[in-house]
C-alpha cells in the first residue's frame, strides 16, 4: 500500500515568490493534516481537514497561507508571498478518521532566499 | 496548553548500549502519549503509544511507560543497533476531540558501530 505522497521533496525560491506543496493521502483516509517543522523543532499543526472541510485551521497564518482539499482526497498548501522565515519542512499526514494513527509523508523542504 | 519536553541535545552511543530518552508532558486531563521516529529522508513513523496511566507501549525492542504521577513517558531500549540511528519525537494527543498532536523538539540518536 502506498504511503502519503508529497511533492516536491525540495523547493528553493526567492522571497516574495509564491510556492505550492501537494499532498496525496493514503487511499481511504478522510482526515488530512498539514504540519510545519522548523529546524530542530517538532512538527506543529497548520490545518486539519475532515474530507473537504477544514475543521481546525486556527494555527494557519491566513494572511499568506492558504490550503484546499477540493474533492476530499489530495490537498495543496500555498504560501504567497513567501518570507525568509518560512524556510522549513512542510509535512502532510493522513488518518482514517479520529483519533486514529496519523501516517506522515516525507515532507517538502522549503528554502526561501 | 499542552506541551511536551524532551531532554536537550543529540544522543551518541555505541552499538549494544542502553538508550534512554526522557520525555515529560503538561496536559489537562488524560492525554494519549506517543513516540514517533524519523529515519533520514523519511516521514515520521509511529513507534509506540500508550493511552492510559501505567500502560506500557513497546515495539522493535523499544519501550515506554505512561507515568501519570511523574507526567513522564521515557523511551528505552536495552541494546541499540546502528539502524536505530534516527530522530525520536515524543508527542501527546488530548481527548478534546481535535486529535491535535503536540510534539517535543526531538532527539537525534546516533549509534556508532
Amino acid at each position: 500500500e502506498a504511503g502519503v505522497v508529497q511533492s516536491p521533496r525540495y523547493k528553493i525560491i526567492e522571497k516574495k515568490q509564491p510556492v505550492a506543496f501537494w499532498c496525496n493521502p493514503i487511499s481511504g483516509h478522510n482526515t488530512l493534516y498539514w504540519y510545519l517543522q522548523n529546524l530542530g523543532q517538532g512538527p506543529e499543526l497548520l490545518i486539519r481537514y475532515e474530507n473537504e472541510e477544514a475543521v481546525d485551521d486556527s494555527q494557519l497564518p491566513k494572511d499568506r497561507f492558504s490550503a484546499e482539499r477540493l474533492k476530499g482526497v489530495d490537498s495543496t498548501l500555498k504560501i504567497q508571498p513567501a518570507e525568509l522565515g518560512d524556510s522549513a519542512v512542510y509535512l502532510c499526514a493522513s488518518s482514517l478518521g479520529q483519533p486514529n494513527e496519523q501516517f506522515f509523508g516525507p515532507g517538502t523542504r522549503l528554502t526561501v532566499l | 496548553g499542552n506541551s511536551v519536553t524532551q531532554m536537550e541535545g543529540p544522543v551518541t552511543l555505541s552499538e549494544e548500549a542502553f538508550l534512554t530518552i526522557n520525555c515529560t508532558y503538561t496536559a489537562t486531563g488524560y492525554p494519549s502519549l506517543f513516540w514517533y521516529v524519523q529515519y533520514p529522508g523519511e516521514g515520521l513513523q509511529l513507534l509506540l503509544k500508550a493511552t492510559k496511566a501505567d500502560d506500557k507501549g513497546s515495539n522493535k525492542g523499544f519501550e515506554a511507560t505512561y507515568r501519570k504521577e511523574t507526567t513522564s513517558f521515557h523511551l528505552e531500549k536495552g541494546s541499540v543497533q546502528v539502524s536505530d540511528s534516527a530522530v525520536y519525537f515524543c508527542a501527546l494527543s488530548d481527548r478534546s476531540g481535535n486529535n491535535r498532536l503536540a510534539f517535543g523538539k526531538g532527539n537525534q540518536v546516533v549509534v556508532i558501530p
